[in-house]
This record gives structure tokens, C-alpha cells and sequence, in this order.
């Protein structure tokens, strides 16, 4: 079965500190997502990417092809940014449809 | 643009009543899916569309039907609700079917509890 596993589930760190999450699926993908989930439910898309990396404000995805991982990475981290991250990956030959990792919950304390 | 619309936010009903779960876009997406959150697991697969008229079913579509009259709405219709689909529902639109290179959006999700 086709899975997409995360870690850590649970990360408090103290602001300023630099934070990674990583995600590793099984089988090749044609395209890989990071998503937050803020406190209060809503969903919004971080990154989409296939390849290389990725960088948005503080916040750096990478993807390593042939070790099937990807990596989320806030720099300077700050409470707000507090949330659930979610990898979602879409498998080569799938109908267009993601698989879901169970996210990983990080707190940012001041 | 309001992007993407759920109504409503909050829904409790009594083992064996329906509802419909609505979820609007104004961005001119032609993929929209609904998804099911349950503590402790990814986010799964209902039922998904990619344009009007074309439905197919996701991960989890037992008890769940849906419609894509318009490109705009697709609503989600449970026949008779059951305990076991509590759970909090988002909607998700693509302005092409995944794995084009654009972002998911999300609804603000329905939390519904059926006792």
C-alpha cells in the first residue's frame, strides 16, 4: 500500500529555533505537497514540488528523489507559526488524487 | 474572489437523518473532491470531480453521494447519517486535475457529529 509517513508527530520548540519536519513516501511520485492547518481548521498549500527546492519567506522545502524524502524547514521560527503540517504526495499512475500523511503538530513557544 | 465556500461550519444530526454539505468555488476550478479528517489519520478521499458532469469515487465514498451539476458547486449528500461519519469534511478545488503545478484550495471545513 502506498504511504506517506511523517515525523515528528509532535515538535515544541522556543522561538528563533530552526525546524525541520520530514516526510518519506514508498514508491516514485510525480508530484509532492506541503500544507498548514492552523489552530482554528483551515487547510492552506505551502509548497508544490517535483524536484529541487523551494523557498517561501522563511519557510524551505526540499525533495530528494531517489531517498523518497522531503523536507520542511522554518528558519527564525516564531509562534505563529504554530500549526499542523501535512505532506501530501501523488503516486505515478493514480487518478490525480493525494495521499495524506497524518501531519506533524508543531508548537513555537515565545 | 471568495475562493472556496463550505457551509455550513458546524452541523450536528441523529443517526439516520440526511444532509447535504455544500461547497461553492468562483475561481473556475475544474477539480473539486471532498475530504474526511479523523483524529489521528491523513486526510482521505470521498468522492472527487474532475468538471461538470463527471464524478468518481475516492478512498472512502461508502455512505456519501455527490453531484457536479454546475462547475461551481459540488455538494455532498449523506443518505443516513451514521456515528462513524463524524468527522470534520473540507472541500478542495485544483484548477486542474492534480499533479499540474498549482496548489490545493481548501474550504474552511464542516465539523459534523451524528449521535
Amino acid at each position: 500500500k502506498n504511504e506517506v509517513e511523517q515525523s515528528p508527530q509532535n515538535l515544541t520548540a522556543q522561538e528563533g529555533e530552526f525546524i525541520t519536519i520530514n516526510c518519506s513516501y514508498s514508491v516514485g511520485i510525480s508530484a509532492l505537497h506541503w500544507l498548514q492547518q492552523h489552530p482554528g481548521g483551515g487547510i492552506v498549500s505551502l509548497f508544490m514540488l517535483s524536484s529541487g527546492k523551494k523557498k517561501h519567506g522563511r519557510l524551505i522545502a526540499t525533495i530528494n528523489i531517489q531517498e523518497k524524502h522531503s523536507s520542511l524547514h522554518i528558519t527564525a521560527s516564531h509562534p505563529r507559526d504554530s500549526a499542523v503540517y501535512i505532506c501530501a504526495v501523488k503516486y505515478g499512475g493514480s487518478q490525480g488524487n493525494l495521499i495524506f500523511g497524518k501531519g506533524t503538530k508543531l508548537s513555537v513557544k515565545p | 474572489n471568495a475562493g472556496v465556500t463550505q457551509t455550513p461550519k458546524f452541523q450536528v444530526l441523529k443517526t439516520g437523518q440526511s444532509m447535504t454539505l455544500q461547497c461553492a468555488q468562483d475561481m473556475n476550478h475544474e477539480y473539486m473532491s471532498w475530504y474526511r479528517q479523523d483524529p489521528g489519520m491523513g486526510l482521505r478521499l470521498i468522492h472527487y470531480s474532475v468538471g461538470a458532469g463527471i464524478t468518481d469515487q475516492g478512498e472512502v465514498p461508502n455512505g456519501y453521494n455527490v453531484s457536479r451539476s454546475t462547475t461551481e458547486d459540488f455538494p455532498l449528500r449523506l443518505l443516513s447519517a451514521a456515528p462513524s461519519q463524524t468527522s470534520v469534511y473540507f472541500c478542495a478545488t485544483n484548477p486542474r486535475p492534480i499533479p499540474h503545478n498549482s496548489p490545493l484550495h481548501f474550504g474552511n471545513g464542516t465539523r459534523l457529529t451524528v449521535t
